[in-house]
């Protein structure tokens, strides 16, 4: 069985600071992973995702996420956030191969940038 | 444009009522599922189904059933509502076929049973 740990529930930063949300996966076979991002009063849409190929995945609102498999890691950044990031982000992973299309969500990390 | 709409947005119910959520989908997805989100808890999958007439069971399914009669709508039915299903609501749907197809996320249903 799959699981995603976020390391951190809460995330404070200042405008333009970097950022970076951390999480880890657990899983016996090769995994998709998945970032999504919910603002408040909304759903979940998706950030970025790691299929194959580079482990440096590029997504929408200059974020982007590094897959390490011996680490089991895929964590987010930011070079320099905005207001307008705060949200909650949410990791993902799916089994290849044996869970279909269905999705493992970690708990979630609030990122509340600042100014 | 396609898109996937839920109603109610809000629902106020008694224990030990039924309550049906709807979830719509105008993108043609093979896939749908239906998740609640819990504080500390992130997602958990209820149910979830891959074509007409199909359907699962997710880690959370107790207390809740699904049925799939068209390719549009999944509709979500607590039986017998229990303060421990307040909680909100998501709908998602993908295409189906592969395993890497994004999900796309309905509005979501705040439910509160007292």
């Amino acid at each position: 069985a799959q699981s995603v740990t976020q390391l951190d529930s809460q995330v404070p930063v200042f405008e333009e600071a970097p950022v970076e949300l951390r999480c880890n996966y657990s899983s016996s076979v090769s995994v998709y992973l998945f970032w999504y991002v919910q603002y408040p009063n909304q759903g979940l849409q998706l950030l970025l995702k790691y299929l194959s190929g580079s482990t440096l995945v590029k997504g929408i609102n200059g974020f982007e996420a590094e897959f390490n498999k011996s680490q089991t890691s895929f964590h987010l950044r930011k070079p320099s956030v905005h207001i307008s990031d705060t949200a909650e982000y949410f990791c993902a992973v799916s089994d290849r191969g044996t869970s279909g299309s269905r999705l493992t969500f970690g708990e979630g990390t609030q990122l509340t940038v600042n100014p | 444009d396609a898109e996937i709409t839920q109603s109610p947005r809000h629902k106020i119910t008694e224990t030990g009522r039924q309550v049906t959520l709807a979830c719509h989908q105008t993108w043609n997805h093979n896939n749908m599922f239906w998740y609640r989100q819990d504080l500390g808890h992130g997602l958990r999958l209820i149910h979830y189904s891959y074509g007409v007439q199909d359907t699962n069971k997710g880690e959370v399914s107790d207390g809740y059933s699904v049925s799939r009669s068209n390719t549009e709508d999944l509709p979500l039915t607590l039986e017998s509502a229990a303060s421990s299903q307040t909680s909100v609501y998501f709908c998602a749907s993908s295409v189906g076929g592969d395993f890497f197809n994004e999900q796309f996320f309905g509005p979501g249903t705040r439910l509160t049973v007292l």
